[in-house]
Formats: structure tokens, sequence, C-alpha cells
């Protein structure tokens, strides 16, 4: 079975400082890896996606996260958050076309950005 | 805005009770699949409906089914609801077969008490 794990579930952060949220997966074969965020109020929303080639992926806001597949590894990294990134971040995984076991997602990290 | 929408937004029901939760899945998406998002905790797969059947289903007892009718639109029913299910229900959109990804509706908030 499929699992995520998110190493960090509060991050409190000030503006400008730089982000890394930990996503490590278990999972026997190829995934889909993905990043997702809800902003308080708001439905989820897709940061980021990889589904093979180059392992750093860039998202929308300035988000980006790279792919170690020895590690089992796919952190989300932004080099300078502002406020508005305060939301609850999670990873997910899933198999590759669509498989009907949907997406598997991580706990989730509260992520707070102090002006 | 996703274009995938969901009705109730909010629902208080009690324990024993039957609830039926709605979705409708944005255009051109013809797989439809359901989360429970407990207070604190990441989305949890129920089920997946593709062509009118379910074709993927998580943890979770038979308590909770689904229909999909041809249009994609899809209905989640829980029977005998028990206090645990209070939790956001999330309906989310795609394309069967292809790797792309799942697009979320806002969600319908259970309270059972």
């Amino acid at each position: 079975a499929q699992s995520v794990s998110q190493h960090n579930h509060h991050v409190i952060l000030s503006e400008a400082a730089s982000l890394e949220l930990g996503c490590n997966y278990s999972y026997g074969g190829t995934v889909n890896l993905f990043w997702y965020v809800q902003y308080p109020g708001q439905h989820l929303q897709l940061l980021l996606k990889y589904f093979s080639g180059d392992p750093l992926v860039k998202g929308i806001k300035g988000f980006e996260a790279e792919f170690i597949k020895s590690k089992f590894s796919f952190n989300l990294r932004k080099p300078s958050v502002q406020w508005s990134d305060t939301a609850e971040y999670f990873c997910a995984v899933n198999a590759p076309f669509g498989g009907a076991d949907g997406l598997t997602f991580g706990k989730g990290t509260h992520l707070i950005i102090q002006p | 805005e996703t274009g995938v929408t969901q009705s109730p937004t909010h629902l208080i029901k009690t324990r024993g009770q039957q609830v039926t939760l709605r979705c409708s899945s944005q255009s051109g998406h013809n797989t439809v699949s359901w989360y429970q998002q407990a207070l604190g905790q990441g989305p949890q797969f129920i089920f997946q409906y593709y062509r009118e059947e379910e074709n993927g289903r998580g943890n979770f007892p038979p308590r909770f089914s689904g229909l999909q009718f041809p249009n994609y639109s899809s209905e989640l029913n829980v029977n005998a609801l028990e206090l645990d299910d209070s939790a956001l229900y999330l309906c989310a959109s795609s394309i069967q077969g292809a790797s792309t990804e799942a697009f979320f509706g806002q969600g319908t908030r259970l309270t059972v008490v």
C-alpha cells in the first residue's frame, strides 16, 4: 500500500525566509507526485506535479520541488515566502495513468508566515 | 475556481441517519473520486467512479456508497451515520487513463451529532 509522510506538521516562518517542506513516500513502483495547497476557506489547488523527466519541477507562485528517486522524496521549496503563502500544504502520490486507487495524501503541513 | 462544484456546502445530521452529497465534475472529465478529510488530517480516498461504475475503493466500509451519472456527476451516500463520519468530504474529477491532475471541489462539511 502507498503511504506519504510529511515531516513538519506546523511551520512558522517570517516573510522572505526560505521554505523547504519534506515529503517521503512509500510505493513499490513508478509514481506520480503532487503538491497541493489549501488556502483558508478555499479548495485544494495543485501547486506542482511530477510525472516523468526532469526531477526538478517548477510550479505556480514560485514553488518548486525535487524528486529524488533514491530517497523516495519530493520536497517542496520556495526561496522567499510571502504572507499570502499561509496555508495547508499536502504532498500526494498516485499510480501513473490515473490508477484506480486514487491519490494518497500526507497529513499536511500547516504553514504560517508572519509579516 | 476549478469547475468542480459540490452541494451542499454544510450539513448537520444525527447519528444513524443517512446523507447524500453531490458533485458536478469539470467539463471533459470522466472520472470522479471522493475523499474524506478529517480535521487536521490529509484527505483519505473513499472510492472512484468511471463509466458509472466503482473502479477503485479505499479502506471504507460498505455503508459508504456512490453513484456516477451519464453526465459524469456523482453522489456519495453514507448510511447509518456515526460521529466519526464528521469531516470535510471532497470530490475530485479527472480523466481516466491519463496522467493528469485531479481537480477538487470546495467540499461539503458534514457534522454528525
